[in-house]
């Protein structure tokens, strides 16, 4: 079963405008950790968030913020005044306590965000 | 400090052969997690090694098998290739164990073209 849904395949957005890209999850774990991963167009992942169960509370780093709601199960990215260089792939990903592979991530699909000038 | 390095960045195979991929850790960082990446399935976890034991594996057949050297250093290796264990192979480092979950530092990967 799809543990970390990110329905928006792939996102267009003209400089400037203000972007957001969902996450829903799955989990019966009480304690699991949520994080936001960019993947530019040489291939590795760069780390933006990670956030734990138990901390509900919205973080803004910049031009980014965090959504996250237990009552929805979602953990939403918003980049704001969005940028050319922002252009990448999205990867939202659920690490849980008690599944078979230990803390291993579970990765969405991925959002493919386009900023064009 | 230097980033995780994977060798080789590009390699192509044919179906039947076998490979070798290489990830050099962040330095000090004792864990490291393998991650596949193809279209179709997006980014699934292999396994994980933390001081050169084995802790977690992923829905992978034993085809796939990795190991960590005493200085943190990991190879994967995957036995008579098929054309679907085309992807980018990923690789991350952490200073701890993943039960910390704490933040992995990917490489650039290393992409598996089997022919």
């Amino acid at each position: 079963a799809q543990k970390v849904t990110q329905a928006q395949t792939e996102i267009s957005v003209v400089e400037k405008e203000d972007v957001t890209l969902d996450c829903v999850y799955e989990t019966r774990d009480t304690t699991y950790y949520l994080f936001w991963y960019k993947q530019p167009p040489s291939g590795e992942l760069v780390f933006l968030i990670r956030r734990n169960s138990f901390d509900e509370q919205n973080e803004i780093s910049g031009r980014y913020s965090w959504n996250f709601q237990k009552s929805t199960s979602s953990f939403n990215f918003t980049i704001t005044a969005s940028q050319v260089v922002d252009s990448a792939v999205y990867f939202c990903a659920l690490s849980e306590a008690n599944s078979n592979s230990g803390y291993a991530l579970n990765f969405g699909k991925g959002t493919s965000l386009l900023v064009t000038p | 400090k230097a980033g995780v390095t994977q060798t080789p960045r590009y390699l192509i195979k044919t179906r039947g052969q076998q490979v070798t991929l290489s990830c050099s850790p962040i330095s000090g960082h004792r864990s490291v997690s393998w991650y596949q990446q193809t279209p179709g399935q997006g980014l699934q976890f292999l396994f994980e090694y933390f001081s050169e034991t084995q802790r977690n594996k992923g829905n992978f057949p034993g085809r796939f098998s990795g190991r960590q050297f005493s200085n943190s250093r990991s190879e994967m290796n995957v036995s008579t290739l098929e054309l679907g264990d085309s992807a980018l192979y990923l690789c991350a480092s952490s200073l701890r164990a993943s039960g910390n979950s704490g933040e992995l530092f990917f490489g650039e990967g290393s992409r598996l073209t089997v022919l």
